[in-house]
């Protein structure tokens, strides 16, 4: 899986926007963008995945820039349960007999602050 | 829906023991990963069944781990003998599709003294 580059920690404050940057200049046609994070004393939790144009669901936003090599989630109105590290993933959908597990980079420590 | 459940939530053993972690994947998920952090280091995948097939164990860091899946259900990594080094989070996964979600357990923390 090609590689991904986040800033290590962020700070927002309860109930603004937050937007959660990751650069993925060598992705490849077939990788999805995906985006997982890890509360506190918890498993990694899945939040939304993409491939080129905008997603929405109902934890949050995943912004695609038009070359694919960066993105952005968007939380749209964090809380303090929105305090975790956020993975941004590549998964190659090709990778077919390879390695199929989810390649974890340091991600991004999002600390809310009320 | 039950989520993945793991057993034991901890673990301490000695050195040299062994020890065999659980991992129950959510019902009719034939995808089942194995994912470990070590103290410090980023959360590394260990290895993938689909059913009871091993698909990929290139991240099993050497003979003295054993994973199995007998009938496709539930699945169990043994460490024997354990090691300092063993000691860490042990997480386990579960997908219905190949690409989909994956849905993490709460893990099992393991501490070799």
């Amino acid at each position: 899986d090609a590689k991904t580059t986040q800033p290590n920690s962020m700070e927002s404050n309860e109930e603004e926007p937050v937007h959660l940057p990751c650069n993925h200049s060598t992705i490849s046609g077939t990788d999805y963008i995906h985006w997982y994070r890890q509360l506190p004393s918890q498993g990694p939790e899945y939040v939304i995945h993409g491939l080129t144009s905008n997603v929405n669901n109902r934890m949050a936003s995943l912004a695609i820039a038009e070359d694919r090599k960066s993105s952005t989630l968007i939380l749209h109105r964090a809380t303090l349960r929105d305090a975790a590290v956020y993975y941004c993933i590549l998964r190659d959908v090709w990778s077919g007999g390879g390695a199929d597990g989810l390649t974890f980079g340091k991600g991004t420590h999002l600390i809310i602050q009320p | 829906e039950a989520g993945v459940t793991q057993f034991p939530s901890h673990s301490v053993i000695e050195k040299g023991q062994t020890v065999t972690l659980r991992c129950d994947p959510i019902s009719g998920h034939d995808n089942l990963y194995w994912y470990r952090r070590v103290m410090g280091k980023e959360i590394k995948f260990l290895l993938h069944f689909v059913k009871e097939s091993k698909q990929d164990e290139s991240g099993m860091p050497n003979n003295r781990f054993l994973a199995e899946r007998t009938g496709g259900t539930y699945s169990t990594l043994k460490v024997q003998p354990a090691e300092l080094e063993d000691s860490g989070v042990y997480f386990c996964a579960s997908s219905q599709d190949l690409l989909g979600e994956q849905y993490f357990g709460p893990g099992t923390r393991l501490t070799v003294t």
